[in-house]
């Protein structure tokens, strides 16, 4: 149980270009779904809070106008990168929560901006 | 703001030796203190945890210890073989009423044959 999925695993798109990437919980309903940023042999950085049915909170620092949460289902959030630029190269990893403690990862997606 | 350091951030044991590592947090009402082990290009996996009522917890050849009063929690992993190589996070659940987790900057075990 607890599976949590995303896609596409890996994406390379052209600089200026937008890129959605869905995170589903495939086996519960989550009601929060978060969203990390990962650069290479760094930690996970809380990019912002994802709750079903109404606007994402967005940490410190984060663009929420270039980084677009919706959160449309319970078991399924999508994270757009507006106008997307190399410094935007990085792993990004959802996790889905199916109770107020626990957090279950999906794979991550790699994003290379040429 | 609410901050996680971990220690240390490499650690290279030789197989059947003990491993160690050690996190401090800074908010006191944090309640939730998981560990994952990340390998190289994948996602996270929880490998244990502890809530803020209990002192410790094992399971099998790793166990984690929480001293609330201190504000620090270790993990330790025994009888260390070579697929317990990786990068482990330590976390903290924050006292508020999201469930957000702060990170530690995470440890490079290398466990040598």
């Amino acid at each position: 149980g607890a599976v949590v999925s995303q896609h596409p695993s890996r994406v390379i798109c052209k600089s200026g270009t937008s890129v959605k990437i869905e995170c589903r919980s495939l086996d519960f309903q989550a009601t929060t779904m978060f969203w990390y940023r990962q650069f290479p042999k760094q930690s996970l950085m809380l990019m912002a809070t994802s709750n079903e049915g109404s606007k994402a909170t967005y940490e410190q620092g984060v663009e929420k106008d270039k980084f677009l949460i919706n959160h449309a289902s319970l078991t399924l959030s999508t994270l757009t990168v507006t106008s997307a630029h190399p410094e935007d190269s990085s792993f990004y990893i959802c996790s889905a929560s199916p109770d107020p403690i626990e957090q279950f990862f999906g794979p991550g997606t790699r994003l290379t901006v040429l | 703001g609410e901050n996680v350091e971990q220690h240390p951030s490499t650690l290279s044991v030789q197989e059947g030796d003990s491993a160690v590592i050690k996190c401090t947090y800074s908010d006191s009402a944090s309640n939730y203190f998981p560990w994952y082990k990340q390998e190289l290009g994948k996602r996270p996996q929880l490998i244990i945890d502890i809530r803020s009522n209990v002192g410790e917890k094992k399971d099998q050849r790793i166990a984690v210890t929480l001293n609330k009063t201190a504000k620090h929690f270790s993990l330790h992993i025994t009888e260390t073989q070579p697929e317990d190589s990786a990068v482990y996070f330590c976390a903290a659940r924050g006292g508020g009423a999201t469930n957000k987790l702060i990170f530690g900057t995470g440890t490079l075990l290398a466990v040598q044959p």
